[in-house]
């Protein structure tokens, strides 16, 4: 199985400043990759797909970047809905995610 | 608009088995894979297995090989999950997952069912 690894666990970050989280890929996934954000007793939504397209819907402060073993996800901007788990998910094989990481109010 | 409806929660003894229903709608059922992913509390989403609601073909994560079974029902446009020998590891909320890409099995998930709680407690 490949393995997904999310970094970091936790990150605190201010309102209106920008968040950026790393995702690794134990072999090379190209740029079949998605990222989610979780909310408190919701389903995940989708938010990037392709590593950088962003899904219908989600505002541009969402980027994502990456290819090969290495992604980020970059929300500019804080918002106050913004404050979640996000999840990657490489697809180039069977679906693996990362343990998630928690974007919480500083 | 796409809905994945998924039945209600369950609690269920150790040994015991569990079928959550998850119905499509909003779109055409048998053009999209559908995965079942789950996540224990407090833990990360874990994908379980898919299946191609056209052909009911299945490929299911060699962790639940042997106590997992997929299936679906074309006239309703519901596709099953069922786990057996159910023990408390397998606490956790169970999704089903549209494969966004239109007859791919690897794709990302664009529509989730709202989730099924599944407690395992003797």
């Amino acid at each position: 199985d490949i393995v997904m690894t999310q970094s970091p666990a936790t990150l605190s970050v201010s309102p209106g400043e920008s968040a950026t989280l790393s995702c690794r890929a134990s072999q090379s996934i190209s740029d079949k990759l998605a990222w989610y954000q979780q909310k408190p007793g919701q389903a995940p939504r989708l938010l990037i797909y392709g590593a950088s397209i962003r899904a219908t819907g989600i505002p541009a402060r969402f980027s994502g970047s990456g290819s090969g073993t290495q992604f980020t996800l970059t929300i500019g901007s804080l918002q106050s809905e913004d404050f979640a788990v996000y999840s990657c998910q490489q697809y180039d094989d069977w679906p693996t995610f990362g343990g998630g990481t928690k974007v919480e109010i500083k | 608009q796409v809905q994945l409806m998924q039945s209600g929660a369950e609690v269920k003894k150790p040994g015991a088995s569990v079928k959550v229903s998850c119905e499509a709608s909003g779109y055409t059922f048998t053009t999209y894979y559908l995965y079942w992913v789950r996540q224990a509390p407090g833990q990360g989403l874990e994908w379980m297995g898919i299946i191609n609601p056209s052909r009911g073909s299945t490929s299911y994560a060699q962790k639940f090989q042997g106590r997992i079974t997929m299936t679906r029902d074309t006239s309703t446009s519901t596709v099953y999950m069922e786990l057996s020998s159910l023990r408390s590891e397998d606490t956790a909320m169970y999704y089903c997952a549209r494969v966004a890409v239109a007859g791919s099995a690897l794709s990302q998930s664009d529509h989730w069912g709202q989730g099924t709680l599944v407690t395992v407690s003797s």
